[in-house]
């Protein structure tokens, strides 16, 4: 569920679950979109993008879903580990080739 | 090949103090961009720099902040008479290119923290 005022939205999961982490991007012209995984104390890590021209890649245990209509990015995260536990960033990247990032979630992964 | 690399990883400085860090980008990148991080948000793109040129440098203020990327060397964001709203997480990121693909590698970040 998500949090309100200061903190991060979170999802907590069990070990074993599937995991989704929402987007809501804001540039409709925006052609590239990334997400990141950011753990305590390190910087982000790529872990998957897609194009505009696509609406899902996958990767390993990660599903990327683009829906350009409303302008919103998921991350499925199949079999979530506590390995997994991070905060998850997406990405917009348009014209300019510098991406705009969300806010992020926080994941947290119970064993 | 070792990834992006930033020093120092902890920077404590008083109010009024210089702050250098510094950013080795991958090897074969000479694309380089510095990003701010404040607790509990998204990175803040600063400034993007190629090899001894500053290509953008819209998010970086206008006062106080500067960033080079020289010939030789790493890239170095100097942040001059910093106050105590300049704590925060400093990362670089380096790319192959821009152009067809903007994969951006980061390094570990340098903390910085203004007393």
């Amino acid at each position: 569920g998500e949090s309100v005022g200061l903190h991060l939205p979170t999802l907590s999961v069990q070990e074993g679950d599937n995991s989704i982490i929402n987007c809501a991007y804001s540039n409709s012209a925006s052609d590239y979109f990334i997400w990141y995984k950011q753990e305590s104390g390190k910087g982000p890590q790529f872990i998957i993008d897609i194009r505009s021209n696509m609406d899902k890649r996958q990767g390993q245990r990660v599903t990327v879903l683009l829906n350009k209509t409303v302008k919103h990015l998921s991350l499925q995260i199949a079999a979530t580990q506590p390995g997994d536990s991070a905060v998850y960033f997406c990405a917009e990247i348009g014209g300019s080739y510098i991406p705009t990032f969300g806010r992020g979630t926080s994941l947290i992964v119970h064993p | 090949n070792a990834g992006v690399m930033q020093n120092p990883r902890h920077l404590v400085r008083r109010r009024g103090q210089e702050a250098r860090l510094r950013c080795s980008p991958m090897k074969g990148h000479s694309h380089v961009y510095w990003y701010r991080q404040l607790p509990e948000e998204g990175l803040k793109f600063m400034v993007y720099l190629q090899k001894e040129n500053i290509i953008d440098e819209s998010g970086m203020p206008k006062e106080r902040f500067s960033a080079e990327f020289p010939k030789e060397g790493p890239s170095i964001l100097r942040i001059q008479q910093v106050v105590r709203g300049d704590s925060a997480a400093y990362f670089c990121a380096s790319s192959l290119k821009v152009q067809g693909g903007n994969e951006q590698f980061f390094g570990p970040g340098t903390r910085l923290t203004v007393l």
